[in-house]
C-alpha cells in the first residue's frame, strides 16, 4: 500500500521565519495531497490541498508544491506566528487502493517561538 | 451547524468488555472513516466506508469492527478490547475520499 514520510518530526522557528516541511509518497498514481492541522487537544482540520494536475497551489501564508517525478511535496508557512504552533500532518491518496483510502504520515510538531 | 460528533469523548474500560464508539454526521457525507492516533505514529485509518452498506478495510483493521447502515452513523465496536487498542480514536466523513475530511472532536480510550 501507500507510504507517506514526512520529515522532520519536530521544527522549532522563531515568529516571522519560514517553516518547510516535507513529505514523500511511494504511489506514483497518487494524486490527491491533504495538509491537516492539529491544535494541542483539537481535532485535526484541513489547511489547504493539492491535486495531481498542479505543481503549486497558495492561501496567503501558506502554500503547498508537489513534485510528481519525484514523488514529494512540501508544506510552505511564510511568516510564521506563535498561532501556528501545531501539529501538522500530511497525506495521500493513493491508486492501488482505489482512491479510496487517506494514507499520513506520522505528523511535524511546529513550535513558533515569539 | 454541520459537524461530526462521537460519544464518549472520555472511556476507560477492562480487558475483554465489549464497548461501541458512536460516530454521527448531519453533512450528508457518503464517505466515512475511522482512525487512531498514536504518539510518534500519526493517524492510521481503521475502516472506512464509501456509502451505506459499504465497508473496508484500513491500515490497522485488526481487533475492530464497523457497520454503516445509515449514511449518517458508523459506530466502531471493539468486541473484545485489549491494552494495545488504548488510543486517541478519530471519526472522520467526507463527500469522497478525495475531499476534505470532517473529524469529530476524538475519543479517549483506555483498556486496563
Amino acid at each position: 500500500g501507500e507510504n507517506v514520510e514526512q520529515h522532520p518530526s519536530t521544527l522549532s522557528v522563531q515568529e516571522g521565519d519560514s517553516a518547510v516541511i516535507k513529505c514523500t509518497y511511494s504511489d506514483s498514481a497518487s494524486n490527491y495531497f491533504p495538509w491537516y492541522k492539529q491544535e494541542l487537544g483539537k481535532r485535526p482540520q484541513l489547511i489547504i490541498d493539492i491535486r495531481s494536475n498542479v505543481g503549486e497551489k497558495k492561501d496567503q501564508r501558506i502554500a503547498v508544491t508537489l513534485n510528481k517525478t519525484a514523488k514529494h511535496f512540501s508544506l510552505h508557512i511564510t511568516e510564521t506566528q506563535p498561532e501556528d504552533s501545531a501539529v501538522y500532518f500530511c497525506a495521500s491518496i493513493g491508486g492501488d487502493s482505489g482512491y479510496s483510502t487517506l494514507t499520513f504520515g506520522k505528523g511535524t510538531m511546529l513550535l513558533v517561538s515569539p | 451547524e454541520a459537524q461530526v460528533t462521537q460519544n464518549p469523548r472520555y472511556l476507560i474500560t477492562v480487558t475483554g468488555k465489549k464497548l461501541t464508539v458512536t460516530c454521527s454526521q448531519n453533512m450528508n457525507h457518503e464517505y466515512m472513516s475511522w482512525y487512531r492516533q498514536d504518539p510518534g505514529l500519526g493517524l492510521r485509518q481503521i475502516y472506512y466506508s464509501m456509502n451505506v452498506e459499504v465497508t473496508d478495510k484500513g491500515d490497522v483493521p485488526e481487533g475492530y469492527k464497523v457497520s454503516r447502515k445509515e449514511k449518517r452513523n458508523f459506530p466502531l465496536i471493539l468486541e473484545s478490547p485489549s491494552p494495545n487498542q488504548t488510543s486517541l480514536y478519530f471519526c472522520a466523513s467526507s463527500s469522497t475520499a478525495w475531499n476534505e475530511q470532517y473529524f469529530g472532536p476524538g475519543t479517549r480510550l483506555t483498556v486496563t
